[in-house]
């Protein structure tokens, strides 16, 4: 049991759609990464919260997108899904220092048809 | 894109014997950890080692570090069927974000009863 929730499990979208994954970290963890991790692959970091304010982001383009709130959940935004966008997405959390042990949630399996 | 490579990409062992993968790493970093992931589920942090530190242990797990070879392995000694996960270990960068999580592509490893 990681304490960090994600929301939905799975979900079917069409190419060209929007998809809104959420998170739930344990309570002061303020810094909060999203990864996607395709089929056979390693997870690709996506982009990093903390303290609402995004501090770091990966080779990922624009359309997607982030939002972390004051109660420890956050978001990730997919716009004009494509094929490849087919994935499990992670959420991590962590309170801040370095070695702090990061939390992972269960994943969020994003089917793009 | 991945910074570090899992070795071997698959491993099957019997139950009772010694598991061994090896990491290498392109940069230098802050610290490396290793995570293990059931069958497309979340990641569960196993254990973390510094830059100065040389190895750890970790109940059945012990992990080396080699900064001049920028190479990592992970033993678990006495396998078990429940250890049938795939394994990745991931580097947090020197002077970048703690929180940036570098993986390879794993290791799927396969414990035989």
């Amino acid at each position: 049991e990681t304490g960090v929730t994600q929301s939905p499990t799975h979900l079917i979208k069409t190419r060209g759609q929007q998809v809104t994954l959420r998170c739930s970290s344990q309570s002061g963890h303020n810094t909060v990464s999203w990864y996607q991790q395709a089929l056979g692959q390693g997870p690709q970091f996506i982009f990093q919260y903390y303290r609402e304010e995004e501090n770091g982001r990966g080779n990922f383009p624009p359309r997607f997108s982030g939002l972390q709130f004051p109660n420890y959940s956050s978001e990730l935004n997919v716009n004009a899904l494509e094929l490849d966008d087919s994935a499990l997405y992670l959420c991590a959390s962590s309170v801040p220092g370095s070695g702090n042990t990061i939390y992972f949630g269960e994943g969020s399996w994003l089917t793009v048809v | 894109s991945q910074q570090g490579e899992e070795d071997p990409q698959a491993l099957s062992i019997q139950e009772g014997e010694n598991a061994t993968m090896n990491c290498s790493y392109k940069t230098s970093i802050n610290n490396l950890q290793w995570y293990r992931q059931n069958s497309g589920r979340g990641l569960v942090h196993l254990i973390l080692i510094r830059s100065n530190e040389r190895e750890k242990h970790s109940g059945r797990l012990r992990v080396t570090l080699d900064t001049s070879k920028k190479s990592s392995s992970l033993l678990i000694t006495a396998s078990r069927a429940a250890d049938t996960a795939s394994y990745f270990c991931a580097t947090v960068n020197s002077g970048g974000s703690n929180y940036k999580l570098t993986f390879g592509k794993g290791t799927l490893l396969t414990v035989n009863p």
